[in-house]
């Protein structure tokens, strides 16, 4: 059984601050992708990573895939009320059965 | 936004009923998913489709059946409602091309079921 663990679970920052957000997994994945999820909405696509190593921005996000593609990290910087949220990792099973194995999530708030 | 309709949006049940969750697409993916969320544990995957008639099994399926005899239609099945399945959930829909399997989840609004 594939399993993606997410640390922390919980954050609560302060406007301004840095943060980091660890998504690790012992299995390998194809492809990782990340969501945000706002109160009594679905997950939205943030991001998908697909190369070890790779890294993206979308604008204060960094994303970066672990070499061996079994990790993967989500920087903010300089965190706004906006990004408030719980942010979730999802792994792309290596079996080509399209299935998709989600983390635990972390739940972000930025105090204004 | 994509076209992904789940119904009922809440549901208030009782132990030993049987509940069917009902996700209906306009986009034409050949994948869906259904998942629950429970606090603490993110999504878990229940059943998904990857085609009419052809489903499988996910990581939490004991107390759940699908059936998707239709394209746009992916519905799910407790055949008798437990406390434990008392939870959100989410129904998701995908469409992949090619090898490089990098398909977006689209996902509905949510269904909060609630078993007494």
């Amino acid at each position: 059984t594939q399993l993606l663990e997410q640390s922390p679970q919980f954050l609560s920052i302060q406007e301004g601050e840095n943060l980091t957000v660890y998504c690790n997994s012992s299995s390998v994945f194809s492809s990782l992708q990340w969501y945000r999820q706002e109160p009594g909405e679905g997950p939205v696509l943030l991001v998908t990573v697909v190369t070890g190593g790779e890294v993206k921005k979308l604008k204060r996000l960094t994303f970066q895939f672990g070499d061996a593609r079994k990790d993967s990290s989500l920087h903010i910087t300089a965190a706004q009320p906006g990004d408030t949220g719980l942010y979730l990792c999802a792994g792309q099973a290596t079996s080509g059965t399209y299935k998709y194995i989600f983390g635990t999530g972390t739940r972000l708030k930025v105090l204004a | 936004d994509a076209g992904i309709t789940q119904s009922p949006r809440h549901k208030v049940t009782e132990t030993g009923t049987p509940v069917t969750l009902r996700c209906h697409q306009t986009e034409n993916h050949r994948y869906m998913y259904w998942y629950r969320q429970d606090p603490g544990h993110g999504l878990r995957l229940i059943h998904y489709s990857y085609g009419v008639k052809d489903t499988d099994k996910g990581e939490v399926s004991d107390g759940y059946s699908v059936s998707r005899s239709k394209t746009e239609d992916f519905l799910l099945t407790l055949e008798s409602a437990t406390s434990s399945q008392t939870s959100v959930y989410f129904c998701a829909i995908s469409e992949s091309s090619g090898t490089a399997n990098t398909g977006e989840l689209f996902f509905g609004e949510g269904s909060r079921l609630t078993v007494l």
